[in-house]
Parts: C-alpha cells; structure tokens; sequence
C-alpha cells in the first residue's frame, strides 16, 4: 500500500535552535517527494522538490535530504524562527498516477 | 505574485444543506483540484478538472460531489446534501501542466463545519 509516515508528531524547540523531521514512505514507484509548510488554517506551500537522483536539496533555512534506497526523507531546519511553527508535510508523488500522496504532518512550535 | 484564492474561508451550514465552495485558480494554470482535510488528519485527494472534465476522482468524491468552471476563472465544488462528516477543510489547487513534475499551488483552504 502507498504509505507516508512522518515522525515526530509534533515537536517543540526554541528559537535559534535546529531540528530534524523524517519522513517514510512506501510509494512505489515514486517520481519525486516534496516537503510542504502549512501554517495554522492555511494551504501547504512547497520547500522543496527532490526527484529520486538527488540527495540533497536546500532552500534557504530548510535542507531536504531523500535516500531512495531506504525509503527515507529528512527536513532539517537551521537556526528555527517562531515564524517556522508551523505543519510540515511530505508528499510523495506515485510515478504511474502522478497523484500526490501526504504524510500526516509534523506539527513544529518554536519558542522563543 | 500569482496565488490561488478561495472563498467564503469559513462556511458553516446545516446537515442537508447545498454548500459552494468556490475557488480561482492561478490565471494560465490548466489543471485544477479540490484535496480535503479533517481534522487532524492526511490531506486527501478528491478530483482532478481538465479541459471542462473530471479527469479522476477518488472514492471519497461520489453523487453528493459535482465540480464545475462556470465562467473560465472561477472552479466550484459543490455538496448536495452535506453530512456531519464532510466537515473538513477543503483545498483547491491549480497546475499549469500536468505529470508529477509539475507542481500544484495551493489556495488557503475553505473550513467547512456541518452541524
């Protein structure tokens, strides 16, 4: 079954700090993932695009990082921001439907 | 910069009710979408609009569902008879092409409370 996992549920730090989120997935065979930010009751809005050739794509704060091989993502976030509290999603995209499949979210909380 | 916008973003109505749910997409984008999501859960796909068709649409999406372009800017998703359970956000996205490249934007989304 096409699945994606995230990890943590949610997660709390302080300004200033970083923090890393992971991402599972199952889709096969898959196209690209994408990280998405969805602030509180409002659509998600893409960070980053990573067909499955690519190790590592950065967008300013945010690195994505994907090993097709174990069927894993991270999103890492350097020197957090409140402004960074916020769900983030990952999505896969099924290579054959081109449908795009969501994780569950992390819910991140930065404080100051 | 080009966005896609929604309307109303909070609409609240009561069970059996019709509810319209309007969107427009961003202006030379083709390929538009509804997703919704409940409450703290996935979002999820409901239908695909091409060329003035449902491309595909998933099993949430049945006869209570209909999508429409009425005017060539506006892109409509309509319930006939809501349920408790269709409370839920629901997004609308929009493409300029289609294929697992290309990417979809999203409009803020429509909270919709059935009571």
């Amino acid at each position: 079954k096409n699945q994606v996992e995230q990890s943590p549920q949610s997660l709390i730090i302080l300004e200033g700090k970083n923090c890393t989120l992971q991402c599972n997935y199952t889709v096969s065979p898959f196209s690209n993932l994408r990280w998405y930010k969805q602030d509180t009751g409002r659509g998600p809005v893409s960070l980053t695009i990573m067909t499955f050739s690519e190790n590592t794509k950065s967008n300013g704060r945010y690195t994505a990082t994907l090993d097709a091989d174990t069927k894993q993502s991270s999103l890492h976030i350097t020197a957090s921001q409140l402004s960074d509290s916020a769900s983030y999603i990952c999505v896969v995209i099924h290579h054959n439907t081109d449908k795009l499949i969501f994780g569950t979210g992390t819910r991140l909380q930065v404080f100051p | 910069e080009p966005e896609v916008t929604q309307t109303p973003s909070h609409q609240v109505t009561q069970m059996g009710q019709e509810v319209i749910l309007r969107c427009v997409p961003i202006s030379n984008h083709l390929y538009f979408y509804w997703y919704r999501q409940i409450l703290g859960q996935k979002v999820e796909f409901l239908v695909s609009f091409y060329n003035n068709e449902i491309s595909e649409k998933s099993e949430i999406f049945d006869d209570q569902f209909s999508v429409e372009r009425p005017d060539g800017s506006n892109f409509t998703l309509k319930i006939r008879s809501t349920k408790l359970e269709d409370s839920a956000m629901y997004f609308c996205a929009s493409s300029a092409g289609v294929g697992s490249y290309n990417e979809q934007f999203f409009g803020p989304g429509t909270r919709l409370t059935v009571l």
